[in-house]
């Protein structure tokens, strides 16, 4: 089971927005509703950022947006804030009922 | 609220097997639905999702690594072990104990984690 694939880094300036891809397969983003995505600061437990593909868990700020165009999910930061800096990690739950997660993107806030 | 903890060795040998316990609160994993589930992440390297145990005992696995791993769970001690055997230094990373919560396709939360080593 390949990784998800996504950017290695992803950077941007204080109150631009950023967008990170995942791109999978027709056997897990294509073809599913449970995409996810975690937040990571090193030393930290991984924290749930985006669910469902689009849905934020309460708690998390509205500046964290995801979507889904075929193989492709996303997850969007507007707004950026230096405390935003830290890993994300894409997730899909796949048809092979098992989950399988992205390569993990660093997002830097310049 | 829910909280998961992992317990277990910081070093092993290779060859050995690891066993890690994860003891959770907040939750009962005999309600229908739910599910605790093992995540890895080697030093400097991506998630990779390795097993997780559902309320009625269903199992799921890492498919490169099913001949390898064992998730079972006691209900009544709020605990759930993952056994690996035949470790390897590959398999040096930390291992996260996380939740899942009813018809969830994803983990809500997350243990700290613990660092196991694997080195002769």
């Amino acid at each position: 089971q390949s990784a998800l694939t996504q950017p290695a880094s992803v950077s941007g300036s204080p109150g631009q927005s950023i967008t990170i891809s995942c791109t999978g397969t027709s056997s897990d983003v294509g073809d599913s509703k449970y995409v996810s995505w975690y937040q990571h600061h090193p030393g930290k437990a991984p924290k749930l950022m985006i669910y469902d593909v689009s849905n934020r868990p309460s708690g998390v700020s509205n500046r964290f947006s995801g979507s889904k165009s075929g193989n492709t999910a996303s997850l969007t930061i507007s707004g950026l804030q230096a405390e935003d800096e830290a890993d994300y990690y894409c997730s899909s739950y796949t048809s092979s009922s098992f989950w399988v997660f992205g390569g993990g993107t660093k997002v830097t806030v310049l | 609220q829910i909280t998961l903890k992992e317990s277990g060795p910081t070093l092993l040998k290779p060859t050995q097997t690891l066993t890690l316990t994860c003891t959770f609160s907040g939750f009962s994993l005999s309600t229908s639905g739910m599910g605790v589930g093992w995540i890895r992440q080697p030093p400097g390297k991506a998630l990779e999702w390795l097993a997780l145990i559902f309320w009625d005992d269903d199992k799921r696995y890492r498919p490169s690594l099913k001949s390898r791993l064992t998730i079972t769970k006691d209900t009544s001690k709020n605990q759930v072990v993952l056994t690996m055997t035949n470790m390897d230094p590959v398999d040096t990373a930390t291992y996260y104990c996380t939740h899942r919560g009813s018809e969830m396709a994803y983990f809500d939360y997350w243990g700290q984690g613990t660092l196991v080593t694997v080195s002769s």
